[in-house]
């Protein structure tokens, strides 16, 4: 079984570009979740879905937006970058949504994007 | 809202001794997760607590949770060159909250 893919791998824009990402999960998850992760720093919560609905949102701006799909893989969109933007943006499925799973989320390779 | 600490930052260890690396919650976990992340990698699941006092071994790794469900410790003896990495605890509550992580290379 394939993991958790994530592309692109790596990415460059300009500030006040656009950039969309997109996750495939695990076969079976149901549950995706975004990541963000500075240099540095543990990873830091940005959306969660489940079954197609929002469940969850982290402490974002409006900038930050995503989706999931009927066949569960999921885009995330972030519009007019800024410098800070720059991470390694993480995806992590999980076969629940619920809090209690004792399968632990399981993450894809992330893309690395680097806002000049 | 939950705000996850961790100690130490960095954990330069020589290779056979063990340590210990800490992580505490402002607010009562329902759970705990652990992660580890290789250099240039992403985390990689390593365990879930959920039982207040609970403790879980794999091999050379062992993982605590609080009594109060506040704080948790993972504790690696004989360590070895495979440790390196950056281990990561994280409140889950439908979220992860992750800490800073602890930071682990090892002197041969």
């Amino acid at each position: 079984d394939a993991g958790v893919t994530q592309s692109p791998t790596h990415l460059i824009k300009t500030r006040g570009q656009h950039v969309t990402l997109r996750c495939s999960p695990i076969s079976g998850h149901k549950s995706v979740s975004w990541y963000q992760q500075v240099l540095g720093q543990g990873p830091q919560f940005i959306f969660q879905y489940y079954e197609k609905e929002e469940r969850g949102r982290g402490n974002f701006p409006d900038r930050f937006s995503a989706r999931q799909f009927p066949n569960y893989s999921s885009e995330l969109n972030v519009n007019a970058l800024l410098l800070g933007d720059s991470a390694l943006y993480l995806c992590a499925s999980s076969l629940s949504n619920t809090h209690v799973t004792n399968y632990g989320y399981t993450f894809g390779s992330g893309t690395r994007l680097t806002v000049v | 809202g939950q705000q996850v600490m961790q100690i130490p930052q960095y954990q330069h260890v020589q290779e056979g001794e063990d340590f210990t690396t800490y992580c505490n919650s402002s607010t009562t976990l329902s759970n705990i997760q652990w992660y580890k992340q290789r250099p240039g990698g992403h985390p990689v699941f390593l365990i879930q607590l959920v039982k207040s006092g609970e403790v879980k071994k794999q091999k050379r790794l062992t993982f605590q949770f609080g009594e109060a469900k506040k704080n948790s410790s993972l504790h690696i003896t004989a360590t070895q060159t495979t440790d390196v990495g950056t281990y990561f605890c994280a409140g889950n509550d439908y979220k992860l909250s992750f800490g800073a992580g602890t930071t682990v290379t090892v002197r041969a």
